[in-house]
């Protein structure tokens, strides 16, 4: 496909289970992002990825938070022992390498995440 | 600290008429701001962007003005069609390269009425 793709695109939990939320960038796309939105809020950053590694994981809430992408393409946005605060859609986006005026990031459907 | 604000939760206008959707920030670090459209159900779309060195860009029936010293920025969309009802968000970052994060605000339902 040609966009960013994120599977599952819905996912109902029981407090305290781990989950993976997993995302298809762009082919070609170096830069990787996620964000949060929780209802009735915008995008709130967590994490971004340059290559396989986490340039920046500031927006990451604890530890019980984290992500991978171990070849530098599909990303896995695990979170454990998870809490009823974290049920929100789980956005995706990626963008290729920053030109002047390139940084345009792509997002996904999101994955809607119920923590019961 | 919400460093991005959209103050108007909603707004609705006719068709045929102008849009005026604004944004506000606090951070005098960003220096290039976005606008995002999202239907339900679906990521966010990119729409329209401004470089802090300018104060207007313009795309077809978008233009985006920047007033710096007020820190505020506004999307205006002319003539306004039913098929531009979703929300927009507004968005801010540093530095125009790719490989920052964009900071978002809360976002403004628009409805457009035939």
């Amino acid at each position: 496909g040609a966009g960013v793709s994120q599977t599952p695109s819905n996912k109902v939990t029981e407090k305290g289970k781990y989950v993976e939320l997993r995302c298809d960038p762009i082919s070609g796309h170096t830069a990787l992002y996620w964000y949060r939105q929780s209802l009735g809020q915008g995008p709130e950053f967590l994490i971004y990825f340059q290559g396989t590694g986490a340039a920046d994981d500031s927006g990451l809430p604890n530890d019980r938070f984290f992500a991978v992408r171990p070849e530098g393409s599909v990303s896995t946005l695990k979170i454990q022992r998870t809490e009823r605060g974290d049920s929100a859609v789980y956005l995706c986006a990626s963008s290729s390498i920053g030109l002047a005026g390139d940084n345009e990031q792509f997002f996904g459907p999101g994955t809607r995440l119920t923590v019961l | 600290d919400q460093q991005v604000k959209q103050n108007s939760p909603s707004l609705s206008v006719q068709e045929g008429r102008i849009s005026i959707l604004n944004c506000d920030y606090t951070n005098s670090m960003f220096d290039y701001f976005l606008w995002y459209k999202k239907y339900p159900a679906e990521g966010p779309t990119f729409l329209i962007s401004i470089s802090s060195i300018k104060d207007k860009n313009e795309d077809g029936r978008f233009t985006v003005f920047l007033n710096k010293s007020a820190k505020h920025l506004s999307l205006h969309i002319v003539p306004s069609q039913p098929g531009d009802s979703a929300v927009y968000f507004c968005a801010a970052q540093r530095g125009e390269t790719s490989g920052s994060r964009l900071t978002f605000g809360e976002g403004t339902q628009l409805t457009v009425n035939p």
